[in-house]
């Protein structure tokens, strides 16, 4: 089945732990991205990458690391979490992302961070 | 970048009610698609449609990139169509993605 693995799908931590979520797609889509969404603010992007070794930043990419070494993982780092950073992060990915082939979306990380 | 605007932001429905949400875009966008976000928080992409009309069963989208707007279309509408409706695209030449805030649709009985 085509889809975009996201884990963990839920995460409690402490401010300044180290964190990683996992992402990983079997779709062999060159575009993927991350984002997050807080409420009133839709979702908005973190980073992208639009092939191996090639990244991006978005709109909101303060806090945040990416890093693409295979095409079908893009793991979301946080350094230092801080309580803002708390909020649903979905990753997605695409075939091309100049045609829009449409994205597929992960089901979805809640992390919260105290 | 872009500013994407989404209406109404909220909407209320009968069940087998028809509506149309609107996406205006401050500049020329590319790669335009529409998404729901389910009650259980799932993305689905609907649509891609940089341009003209598609259809999908009950719904459908048309998008005037010209005057840079989409429209999407629900027509008897159901329950499990409740949800949030986002719109999204690609700025320019860029890859940078931009979402409106999206419209929260609640089909009741």
């Amino acid at each position: 089945e085509a889809q975009v693995t996201q884990n963990p799908r839920y995460l409690i931590t402490v401010t300044g732990k180290k964190l990683t979520v996992t992402c990983s797609q079997n779709m062999n889509h060159e575009y993927m991205s991350w984002y997050r969404q807080d409420p009133g603010l839709g979702l908005r992007q973190i980073y992208y990458s639009m092939n191996v070794e090639v990244t991006d930043k978005g709109d909101v990419p303060e806090g945040y690391k990416v890093s693409r070494k295979e095409k079908r993982n893009f793991p979301l780092i946080l350094e230092s979490p801080s309580p803002n950073q708390t909020s649903l992060y979905f990753c997605a990915s695409s075939l091309f992302w100049r045609e829009g082939d449409g994205y597929t979306f992960g089901s979805g990380t809640r992390l919260t961070v105290v | 970048g872009i500013q994407v605007e989404q209406s109404p932001p909220d909407l209320i429905l009968q069940e087998g009610a028809n509506s149309t949400l609107r996406c205006n875009f401050s500049d020329s966008v590319n790669n335009l698609q529409w998404f729901h976000q389910n009650p259980w928080g799932q993305l689905i992409n609907l649509f891609y449609i940089p341009s003209g009309t598609k259809q999908n069963g009950r719904l459908s989208a048309t998008t005037v990139a010209t005057e840079r707007y989409s429209l999407l279309y629900i027509s008897s509408s159901q329950t499990t169509d409740s949800g949030v409706y986002f719109c999204a695209g690609h700025s320019g030449g860029y890859q940078k993605v931009t979402f409106g805030i999206g419209t929260k649709l609640q089909v009741i009985p």
